[in-house]
């Protein structure tokens, strides 16, 4: 069974840094995508970064409100995603959501339960 | 960043009505379209991918249409556990976008 565990978030100030994580179990973990998503309060779903398989270079996209500031990784040989978030503003308040993907033409197919970052002075 | 507009933002409807939602893209997507649904403090669970393969275990009254620019997602008779927010997503290019959310509520 497909597993996606958002570990890591919690209430910080402006500008101060968080990383999350993405333990992942029931596949293997390196032949896949990883993408990371946001909701803030009450607000609609937002994009927030990807990164590739090695096998398709492991390189990186990011949304532009979090271009230069949050960076994604993963860790192969622990089935785990990260997303380093500096510099975080309030507007960055949010859930994220890690997710599988691109999937046989789906953007993503499962998703974790998130973490909520809440970043307030 | 291409732009995804979807319509309406609230819908109000009954049990065993036909529902339809549009979300319409600033310039052509092809067909890389998704259709999500989320209920509150729920992870979105995709519904429909490429404009309109169906997810599987996904029921058959939902289906996906459109191409290029105009998509829309129709439910053929709306069930209680239908009552949700459903929201588009364009994956043709980066930054990934998602259209505003409808909320389906209980009429």
């Amino acid at each position: 069974e497909v597993q996606l565990v958002e570990s890591g978030g919690g209430l910080l100030k402006p500008g101060r840094s968080l990383r999350l994580s993405c333990t992942a179990s029931g596949f293997t973990f390196g032949d896949y995508a990883m993408s990371w998503f946001r909701q803030a309060p009450g607000k609609g779903l937002e994009w927030v970064a990807f990164i590739r398989s090695k096998t398709y270079g492991g390189t990186t996209e990011y949304a532009a409100s979090v271009k230069g500031r949050f960076t994604i990784s993963r860790d192969d040989s622990k089935s785990i995603a990260y997303l380093q978030m500096n510099s975080l503003k309030t507007e960055d308040t949010a859930v994220y959501f890690c997710t599988r993907g691109t999937v046989n033409s789906r953007p993503v197919d499962y998703w974790g339960q998130g973490t909520l970052v809440t970043v307030s002075s | 960043d291409i732009q995804m507009t979807q319509s309406p933002s609230t819908l109000s409807a009954s049990v065993g009505d036909r529902v339809t939602i549009t979300c319409r893209a600033s310039q052509s997507i092809s067909s890389w379209l998704a259709w999500y649904q989320q209920k509150p403090g729920k992870a979105p669970k995709l519904l429909i991918y490429k404009a309109s393969t169906l997810e599987s275990g996904v029921p058959s009254r939902f289906s996906g249409s459109g191409s290029e620019t105009e998509f829309t997602l129709t439910i053929s008779s709306l069930q209680p556990d239908d009552f949700a927010t459903y929201y588009c997503q364009q994956y043709d290019s980066y930054a990934w976008t998602f259209g505003q959310g409808t909320k389906v509520e209980i009429k």
